[in-house]
């Protein structure tokens, strides 16, 4: 059974850089059906799309978070990361990476809560 | 990109049925025929109950079932069960790789 899990620090300070990693195990990261993303959700509130990686390194991001947002992918470790800078409190939240295609995500990580503060 | 238009909530007895809404645009919903549905109960990741409109996944009961109609699809559940108390978001692939979300329903079983 395929299993991401998140890692990195709980606490951002606000204009830092907010990086996360996204280990794949039980399946290859290098599979040529699926991409890899990270989504997040506020305390509180709905689902938002940040981004996803192809194994190739072809990378897509939420239009609303490009500026900000670097996603990619280390296939030797069966990882993908996801960096984010210039954080503020509104990018405090539950961070989910996934497995998806075509619009739907069948495996995801447990998330892992990002708080922004000082 | 806007996100897709939920209702907040959705409620019904056990044993019944309810339906939730999910409104998008012509250049998400209504033309692509990949719009997904997630079920997620408090402190617990996003479970896909719904993929390509009408698809489930193994294991997630014939209870659940997804439809389209121009640019609003719908998620039906039938025979309300108590476990089915959750919060229930829509997905949409919206061209370029790029994907949005619902707000969210949160539905109560009374």
């Amino acid at each position: 059974q395929l299993q991401l899990q998140e890692s990195g620090p709980g606490l951002v300070r606000p204009s830092e850089t907010l990086s996360l990693i996204c280990t794949v195990s039980a399946g290859s990261i290098s599979s040529t059906s699926y991409y890899w993303g990270w989504i997040r959700q506020p305390p509180g509130k709905g689902l938002e799309w940040i981004g996803s990686i192809y194994y190739s390194g072809s990378t897509y991001y939420n239009p609303s978070l490009k500026s900000r947002v670097t996603i990619s992918v280390d296939t030797s470790k069966n990882q993908f990361s996801l960096k984010l800078t210039s954080v503020t409190a509104a990018d405090t939240a539950v961070y989910y990476c996934a497995r998806h295609r075509a619009g739907y995500s069948n495996y995801w990580g447990q998330g892992t809560l990002i708080t922004v503060s000082s | 990109q806007s996100a897709l238009t939920q209702p907040p909530s959705a409620s019904g007895s056990p044993g019944q049925s309810v339906t939730i809404s999910c409104t998008g645009t012509s250049s998400d919903v209504g033309y692509y025929n990949y719009v997904s549905w997630y079920q997620q109960h408090p402190g617990k990741a996003p479970k896909l109950m719904i993929y390509e409109v009408t698809k489930r996944p193994s294991g997630v009961p014939d209870r659940f079932s997804g439809s389209k109609s121009g640019n609003t699809a719908s998620l039906t559940v039938s025979g309300l069960q108590a476990e089915d108390e959750a919060d229930y978001y829509c997905s949409s692939y919206a061209g370029n790789n790029n994907l949005l979300f619902g707000g969210g329903t949160k539905l109560t079983v009374l």
